[in-house]
């Protein structure tokens, strides 16, 4: 069975400090996509990055970079310079390609607060 | 496009009362799924749906019934309420049920249940 971990629950840092998530994959399939979502306080969810097993590059967004570790089944995800605006609940999920339809696990979440 | 609307935003259903949680989509997408999002546990898969007439139980599937009569509408019905059922519940769509998981998937905005 798949497992999606994020164990810190709640951060909460001052504007302009960095701050790195954890994300914790568990899956015996070799062929799999890792997400980001973001979940502001207005509750919708916004998709932030999607990348596949076989890509481990490092990617770099704005502020935004994700490090993807498949050596320690790990997928971290940093917000650079953070702004009040990136307070917010931050998901990482894990998607697997099934023969009965594709489907997403979701970690618990770890909610960011930026203060001024 | 109005992409995946959900209704009702808000609900208060009494212990033993059942209800239906509509979903709709108009990107003519295969893929279909209902998650409820409890706090520290994330999003947990419900249902999901690979296309008209093909529903599949997901992760929680108990207390909860989908159908799929058309491509556009995967409405949830709540048979007998629970104060367990009390959560956020998400439709998500997506182009592709099977194959790449490249495809975003896109969420509603979600339904605020409380169950009393």
């Amino acid at each position: 069975a798949q497992k999606v971990t994020q164990a810190q629950t709640e951060i909460s840092v001052v504007e302009k400090e960095d701050v790195t998530l954890d994300c914790v994959y568990e899956t015996r399939d070799t062929t799999y996509y890792l997400f980001w979502y973001k979940q502001p306080p207005s509750g919708e969810l916004v998709f932030l990055i999607r990348r596949n097993s076989f890509d481990e590059q490092n990617e770099i967004s704005g502020r935004y970079s994700w490090n993807f570790q498949k050596s320690t089944s790990s997928f971290n995800f940093t917000i650079t310079a953070s702004q009040v605006v990136d307070s917010a609940v931050y998901f990482c999920a894990l998607g697997l390609f099934k023969a009965a339809g594709n489907k997403l696990t979701f970690g618990g979440g770890t909610r960011v607060l930026v203060k001024p | 496009n109005a992409g995946v609307t959900q209704t009702p935003k808000f609900q208060v259903l009494k212990t033993g009362q059942s209800m239906t949680l509509q979903c709709a989509q108009d990107m003519n997408h295969e893929y279909m799924s209902w998650y409820r999002q409890d706090p520290g546990m994330g999003l947990r898969l419900i249902h999901y749906s690979v296309g008209a007439g093909i529903t599949d139980q997901g992760e929680v599937p108990n207390g909860y019934n989908v159908s799929r009569s058309t491509t556009e509408d995967f409405p949830l019905r709540l048979l007998s309420a629970a104060p367990s059922q009390t959560s956020v519940y998400f439709c998500a769509s997506r182009q592709s049920a099977y194959g790449s998981l490249s495809y975003e998937q896109y969420f509603g905005p979600g339904t605020r249940l409380t169950v009393t």
